[in-house]
């Protein structure tokens, strides 16, 4: 149990598009996720907590207008990279915790996003 | 405010030999602790955690991890090492009680198994 899915695993977009990365929990439902970059050889940074219903929490530093996180329901969270630039290119990982757990986070497999 | 530092950018061993990776953290309350697992180009895989109870902790695939509290570490062991273990593993902490569930993570270790 416990399996977050992320769609795409990876994705190549032209500068100035946009790119829309699905994370959903499949077997359980998921009141809070996170939305994670990773850089190469680099621990994770936290970008947003996405809570369902409501806005996402952003982490200092993160753009909100670039990188808008939607929660539709409680099973899938979207991050669109807004008009996207290469300096966007990075590792992005979501992750998810079952409503009303204490314990581990789960992770999705991770998209790779590489802007042309 | 909560924190964990692996001191350790890299780890090398021989197959067969124990494998052990470092982990300290700090909270302001109780620790829960975490041990992750990343293969390339793959997400976070969850290897065990430590709550409360036993300072002991055994997780997936022959690892385990001890809680020392006066040291404040989380050391992950494993007494015989294989090379498929050779990966990027992450220690990471969230302090209870916290109105959220975001985890603070380590910069990572890279172990090395060599045959």
């Amino acid at each position: 149990g416990a399996v977050v899915s992320q769609h795409p695993s990876w994705v190549i977009c032209k500068s100035g598009t946009s790119v829309k990365i699905e994370c959903r929990s499949l077997d359980f439902q998921a009141t809070t996720m996170f939305w994670y970059r990773q850089f190469p050889k680099q621990s994770l940074m936290l970008m947003a907590t996405s809570n369902e219903g409501s806005k996402a929490t952003y982490e200092q530093g993160v753009e909100k207008d670039k990188f808008l996180i939607n929660h539709a329901s409680l099973t899938l969270s979207t991050l669109t990279v807004t008009s996207a630039h290469p300096e966007d290119s990075s590792f992005y990982i979501c992750s998810a915790i079952p409503s009303g757990a204490t314990g581990e986070l789960f992770f999705g497999e991770g998209s790779r996003l590489t802007v042309l | 405010a909560q924190s964990v530092a692996q001191p350790e950018d890299q780890v090398n061993v021989a197959e067969g030999n124990p494998l052990t990776v470092k982990c300290t953290y700090s909270v302001s309350g109780n620790p829960y602790l975490f041990w992750y697992v990343q293969y390339p180009n793959r997400g976070l895989q969850f290897l065990l955690k430590y709550i409360t109870g036993d300072n002991l902790v055994k997780g997936s695939y022959g690892f385990e991890a001890e809680f020392n509290k006066s040291q404040t570490s989380f050391h992950l062991k494993k007494p015989s090492a294989l090379v498929s273990d050779s990966a990027l593993y992450f220690c990471a902490v969230r302090d209870f009680p916290s109105n959220d569930y975001k985890l603070s993570f380590g910069a990572g270790t890279t172990v090395t198994v060599r045959a």
